[in-house]
């Protein structure tokens, strides 16, 4: 049973740049939500994916945009990226539909993003 | 608002020593969920254990337990006989009403052998 798989494990940007970040969910799993965690922090929410809508947003600025496809799996567009923007981008995947659900949140490996 | 305050930073054990983790949380929202992830120097976080608000029941799993005091918001973990493979950062985690989760700064736990 494969888990949570991001792509690609590295990146290096420069300022100014665009970079797309890739996530497929645990088989089974119907949601994909992103967080940022910047070096010796906690992660911090970006947003939520289900049934192809952004379902919630953290306070991260319209530069973080995302995408989910018919088979679950999303993207984590940045642009104009900042030297501020690097950092592990974690994916993870749950089931549920509403808040009330049981659902935990598995996640990935991480991409690390550094901009130059 | 809700918040999550872990406030040890580095906890530092020889091997086979008991290592309690410390959590308090902020909501006020009377149903919510807490959590525990591990995060090992690969960067993966693994989900160790959840517990719901309505539920106070302490319990363990193996060498884990959590000890969850809604009185005082609070939700401690606590991992038995200490082994090198558990050096990592542990995070504690709260979700309500939403969808997303409320990471603590994380801990630092080094075994020793």
């Amino acid at each position: 049973d494969a888990g949570v798989t991001q792509s690609p494990t590295h990146l290096i940007k420069t300022r100014g740049q665009q970079v797309t970040l890739r996530c497929s969910p645990k088989s089974g799993h119907d949601t994909v939500s992103w967080y940022q965690q910047a070096l010796g922090q906690g992660p911090q929410f970006i947003f939520q994916y289900y049934e192809e809508e952004e379902r919630q947003r953290g306070n991260f600025p319209d530069r973080f945009s995302g995408h989910q496809f018919p088979n679950y799996s999303s993207e984590l567009n940045v642009n104009a990226l900042w030297l501020g923007d690097s950092a592990l981008y974690l994916c993870a995947s749950s089931t549920g539909t509403s808040w009330a659900s049981t659902d935990t949140q598995y996640f990935g490996p991480g991409t690390r993003l550094t901009v130059l | 608002a809700q918040k999550v305050t872990q406030a040890q930073t580095e906890i530092s054990v020889v091997e086979k020593e008991d290592v309690t983790l410390d959590c308090v949380y902020e909501t006020r929202d009377t149903t919510y969920y807490l959590f525990w992830y591990k995060q090992p120097p690969s960067g993966e976080l693994v989900f160790l254990i959840r517990r719901n608000s309505f539920d106070e029941q302490n319990e363990i799993s193996g060498r884990y337990s959590w000890n969850f005091q809604k009185s005082t918001s609070s939700f401690n973990f606590t991992i038995t006989a200490s082994q090198v493979v558990d050096s990592a950062v542990y995070f504690c985690a709260l979700r309500f009403n939403d969808y997303k989760l409320s990471f603590g700064a994380g801990t630092t736990v080094t075994v020793r052998a």
